[in-house]
């Protein structure tokens, strides 16, 4: 079953704006992490966040984590062309034993 | 480091043959996951690793899949008798001391295609 979803499916923005992707899950994690994939190739980490951690950055990009609201959020900042890909969130649950549950994504296009 | 290496990239075959698909794990790292990727049902856990024993199988779908880690550094899928609802791109990862809550590094993915 899918812990993660992202929302929007997709976003279009043009090169130099900022791109917001949401993620929110059912039941508590340890962490979450974000993971970016272009077309036709394998995922790559992002960043990772801890529960009991609220912010994080690095680089352009920000992520936010609300525990209360079961959410987290991307920011990528003064987005460019190379920004284009797919970008999931993934989550490891609180209890007991779980690997890493994946959302479908959120497909970001960077028009220069 | 070379990264998560798989193989082949591409594979086209037709139905009931067996297909193998092939993993080499970053050098060092004691976890790994085969995951399926498709449009429909996204990305997918098939079966996890740790120290080369099989962990967790749940999300084999049945029997026709299996898969082996004879050793660190070697993984492979198998499906036997394949069909056309297999057609997904198969993605290997592994993973560091983190085990399964930490940070994965994906290999560049199997393109399966069963005709």
């Amino acid at each position: 079953s899918q812990q993660g979803e992202e929302d929007p499916q997709a976003l279009s923005i043009q090169e130099g704006e900022n791109a917001t992707m949401n993620c929110s899950y059912k039941t508590s994690i340890n962490n979450l992490q974000w993971y970016r994939q272009n077309s036709g190739r394998g995922l790559v980490h992002l960043i990772l966040i801890r529960s009991n951690e609220r912010e994080k950055h690095s680089g352009r990009l920000r992520v936010t984590l609300d525990t209360s609201k079961k959410s987290s959020s991307l920011l990528i900042t003064a987005s460019r062309a190379a920004d284009t890909a797919s970008y999931f969130c993934a989550t490891k649950m609180n209890s007991g034993y779980s690997t890493l549950t994946f959302g479908k994504g959120t497909m970001l296009l960077v028009s220069p | 480091d070379a990264g998560v290496i798989q193989s082949p990239r591409h594979e086209v075959t037709e139905m009931g043959q067996e297909v193998t698909l092939r993993c080499k794990p970053i050098s060092g790292h004691n976890s790994l996951f085969w995951y399926r990727q498709t449009m429909m049902r996204g990305l997918e856990l098939l079966i996890y690793f740790n120290n080369n024993v099989p962990i967790d199988d749940s999300g084999m779908p049945e029997d026709r899949f299996s898969a082996k880690m004879p050793n660190a550094s070697f993984s492979t899928l198998k499906i036997q008798p394949s069909e056309p609802r297999d057609s997904a791109v198969y993605f290997c990862a592994s993973s560091g001391t983190g085990g399964p809550t930490g940070e994965l590094f994906f290999g560049e993915g199997s393109r399966l295609t069963v005709l």
